[in-house]
């Protein structure tokens, strides 16, 4: 299995630019999870889809955040226009869909830079 | 609102030394508790997790118990190695079945040879 997987792994842009990040999750997991790491706040959740639908965007910074899942294979998390707070970590993760609190696989993260 | 707090890092040890990285929590239910971890430059991994209290979950050395009564879910190793060096994560999620994990600050450590 080729695990979750995210592009960009590093971005770099300027403030005001538009910035899409991608995911891909595991092959046959229905959850898909975005989080933002940073070193002041740490790992927060920042929206979550059951079924490419979304469950809960509380986390969501501001209406400059959006994010969709078109079909189960892929998900983007959008930032337009950005701004340098927003430089961190941004991590994509999976996992099935079960009655319990199941594991969420993590990908490798895309490092923003917004200058 | 529910919240994790770990023990302030970075902690640095000698291989073979005995590791204990603290974590607590606040919950109002029943929460499943979860410690990740994270190695340079990757996303993080699930090490081990308990879902009730006096569960211990345990995993590659690592073990950890789910004391309701204290309110915590130490991570312990025996003899830590440099491959061990990595952040650690202590999270919850709410409820049992709950999707969302709030996750502590994280603690680094580097295990010197």
């Amino acid at each position: 299995d080729a695990g979750v997987i995210q592009s960009p792994r590093h971005e770099v842009t300027e403030m005001g630019q538009e910035v899409t990040l991608r995911c891909k999750p595991i092959s046959g997991h229905n959850s898909l999870f975005w989080y933002r790491q940073t070193m002041m706040r740490g790992l927060e959740l920042l929206i979550y889809f059951n079924n490419n639908v979304p469950i809960d965007d509380s986390g969501m910074p501001e209406d400059r955040f959006s994010a969709k899942m078109p079909n189960a294979s892929f998900s983007t998390l959008k930032i337009q226009p950005s701004e340098p707070r927003d430089s961190a970590v941004y991590f994509c993760a999976s996992s099935r869909l079960a009655g319990g609190t199941d594991t969420q696989y993590f990908g490798p993260g895309t490092r923003l830079t917004v200058l | 609102g529910d919240s994790v707090t770990q023990m302030e890092g970075p902690v640095t040890l000698s291989e073979e030394a005995f590791l204990t990285i603290n974590c607590t929590y606040t919950a109002t239910g029943y929460p499943s508790l979860f410690w990740y971890v994270q190695y340079p430059g990757e996303g993080l991994q699930l090490l081990l997790k308990a879902t009730k209290a006096d569960d211990k979950g345990s995993n590659k050395g690592f073990e950890a118990t789910y004391r309701k009564e204290t309110t915590s879910f130490h991570l312990e190793k025996g003899s830590v190695q440099v491959s061990d060096s990595a952040v650690y994560f202590c999270a919850l999620s709410d409820r049992q079945g709950a999707q969302k994990l709030v996750f502590g600050q994280g603690t680094r450590l580097t295990i010197n040879p």
